[in-house]
């Protein structure tokens, strides 16, 4: 059975770092991509980033690139979302999901990140 | 705003048939397929249908997609409570090699 289990939630002051990560199980986690999705409070989905972790190849949306860093550690089965200086308009729930043939097939339960001073 | 245009809510009674279209260009609908996405509150969002109209194992028929040109429809049939739901249409970008996501349709079942 596929899992992607995230890390918890996390309350952050503006200008701060941080890290999230998403480790997945049940599957070849090296040789299946997986990705970010931000959905800020009563908003909708956004594609955020996807990566493939045998070789760290990566896609970022536009809107993304350069905010946040995706990585992935194959060894120990497990994805990352990172900002190096937060902001108070990072504040949402940020899901992982697998990408399998352009689509996202099995999600994580999602990590709320709060920024606020 | 996103790039693929859903209505912001539907609404239909219980047993009966309800649409959900998503509008798009031909950099992301017209040459990709469409994927379509349920979101009961409070949770996760969940793979429906992928490639256009095909259905995850566990999905219910009463769910169906299509799609022609630029557009793709989400239907359901036999509308039960339990389908309340937001649900979003996602496909990929070419010109921007990225995946795209549509606004997003609240569904009640009245």
């Amino acid at each position: 059975e596929v899992q992607l289990v995230q890390s918890g939630a996390e309350v952050k002051r503006p200008g701060e770092s941080l890290r999230i990560s998403c480790r997945g199980s049940g599957y070849t986690f090296p040789t299946s991509w997986i990705g970010w999705v931000r959905q800020m409070p009563g908003k909708g989905l956004e594609w955020m980033a996807i990566i493939y972790p045998s070789d760290s190849d990566t896609t970022y949306s536009p809107s993304f690139q350069g905010q946040v860093t995706i990585s992935a550690d194959k060894s120990i089965g497990t994805a990352y979302l990172q900002w190096s200086s937060l902001k108070a308009s990072d504040t949402a729930v940020y899901y992982c999901a697998r990408w399998v043939g352009r689509r996202f097939d099995y999600w994580g339960q999602g990590t709320l990140v709060t920024v606020s001073s | 705003q996103s790039v693929l245009t859903q209505p912001p809510s539907v609404s239909a009674a219980p047993g009966q048939k309800v649409t959900i279209s998503c509008s798009g260009t031909s950099s992301n609908i017209g040459n990709n397929y469409i994927s379509w996405y349920q979101q009961l509150p409070g949770t996760a969002p969940k793979l429906l249908i992928y490639d256009n109209n095909k259905r995850p194992s566990g999905i219910p028929d009463r769910f169906s997609g299509s799609k022609s040109g630029t557009s793709a429809t989400l239907g359901i049939t036999g509308l039960q409570t339990g389908d309340e739901a937001d649900y979003y249409c996602g496909t990929w970008n070419g010109s921007l090699s990225g995946g795209l996501f549509g606004g997003g349709t609240k569904l009640t079942v009245l």
